[in-house]
Formats: C-alpha cells, structure tokens, sequence
C-alpha cells in the first residue's frame, strides 16, 4: 500500500539534544512538507521540499533543519536551538499539479518531549 | 495575507442528527482551494472534502456537505446523520491555485453524544 510513514511514533529528548525525525513515502510525490502541532492551534508549516536537493523555510522554521536527498525522504532535525520543541509533528506529501488533485497526504506523527 | 479562522473551539452534537462546522477565510486572491481536514484520536490527519473556488456548485461526500459562500468568504461544513466515529477536530484549510503550501485553521473539536 502507498502511503507516508514517520518514525518514531514518540521520542523524548534532552536539552540540548539534536534529535531527527524520519519521514519516508513511496507515493511519488515530488513536494512534502514538515508541521507543528500544537494544542488549540492549527498546523504550521515548518519546511517544504518541492525537489530532491531543495527546500524552502516556512512560517516557523527556526531551530529546525531538513534534508532532501532522496525523493522519498525528508527528515526533520530539531535542534538545540529550537527552545520549545515539545509538540506532535506531522509529515505531508502532495503532487505538484495543477488542479484539484493534489491534495496533501500525512502520516500518522510523531510526538516529541522534551525532559 | 491569508488567514483562516474557526470561530467554535468545540461543538457537540447528538449521534444521527446535524451539524454545521463554520470556517472563514480572508484573501484577495480569486482562484484557490479549501479544504476540511478531520483529525480523529489517533491524530492521522484525513481530508474529508475540498472546494474549488471556481465551482458555484457545493461539494458533497456522502454525509458532508459544504456551504461555500465566495463572497462572504465563508466555507461551513455540514455533518449529516452523525456518527460515533465522526468524533474528531475538524480543520478548515486554504490553498491558492499558485501555491502549493495550505494555511491552516485552528480546528473545531467535535463530540458526540451517543
């Protein structure tokens, strides 16, 4: 079955840990997007890929670093910069056609704690 | 710049009947797509069904439906003959025809009362 998988599903961190967060799809989609989720708040956009070797920042994306080698990759570092990285992050993946049909598709998140 | 507000945090509905989710959005752009997402406890996000700005015609999907209303830049989803399962938050979401990055409402917590 197509689809995005994210591990791990939990993942606790110290301070001052650097921790990454995998993403992988085998969809074929070509952009795929990193976001915050926090209670009481919608989704914000911390990375996006449109293109292997590529990436643009989003609305929050200070403390964090993203990679895109692979096509079917992009994981996500939070770093020791980040100072509230405690949050449920999701991974999305769309197409980048025109039209209707590219709607973005997430996997199921993965919840980070700090201690 | 584009926004999108869910003014209700939290609605509850009793199981089989009717609810009507409310989101407005604010751009000055004249084609676009919007989008309610549903996101159930097990948090894996689902879309439920989009809108495209150039249809007049409502989307329906089984037992939602929307009201999009372009002028009031209003896009309210309504849940018919609610289910148990349809307990979740509820996102609206915007996109423009250019731009591929969605922007987000805050959601609306939806319970059923069985």
């Amino acid at each position: 079955d197509g689809g995005i998988t994210q591990s791990p599903k939990y993942l606790f961190r110290k301070e001052g840990q650097n921790v990454t967060l995998s993403c992988e799809q085998n969809l074929n989609h070509d952009a795929m997007y990193w976001y915050r989720q926090d209670p009481g708040q919608g989704l914000r956009l911390i990375y996006y890929s449109q293109i292997v070797n590529d990436f643009q920042k989003g609305d929050i994306a200070e403390g964090y670093s993203v990679s895109r080698e692979k096509k079917e990759s992009f994981p996500l570092t939070v770093t020791s910069a980040q100072k509230n990285p405690t949050a449920f992050y999701l991974c999305a993946s769309s197409t980048l056609t025109s039209g209707r049909n590219n709607e973005q598709f997430f996997g199921p998140g993965t919840r980070l704690t700090v201690l | 710049a584009q926004t999108v507000t869910q003014s209700q945090p939290e609605m509850s509905v009793q199981e089989a009947e009717t609810v009507t989710l409310s989101c407005t959005y604010d751009t000055s752009e004249s084609d676009y797509y919007l989008f309610w997402y549903k996101q159930p406890p097990s948090r894996q996000m689902i879309l439920v069904i989009r809108q495209e700005a150039y249809k007049q015609q409502n989307a329906t999907e089984n037992r939602f439906s929307v009201n999009f209303q372009k002028a009031a830049k209003s896009f309210s989803l309504k849940i018919s003959d609610s289910q148990l399962g349809d307990a979740a938050m509820y996102f609206c979401a915007y996109r423009w025809d250019s731009n591929y990055q969605l922007i987000w409402g805050a959601g609306t917590k939806l319970i059923i009362k069985p």
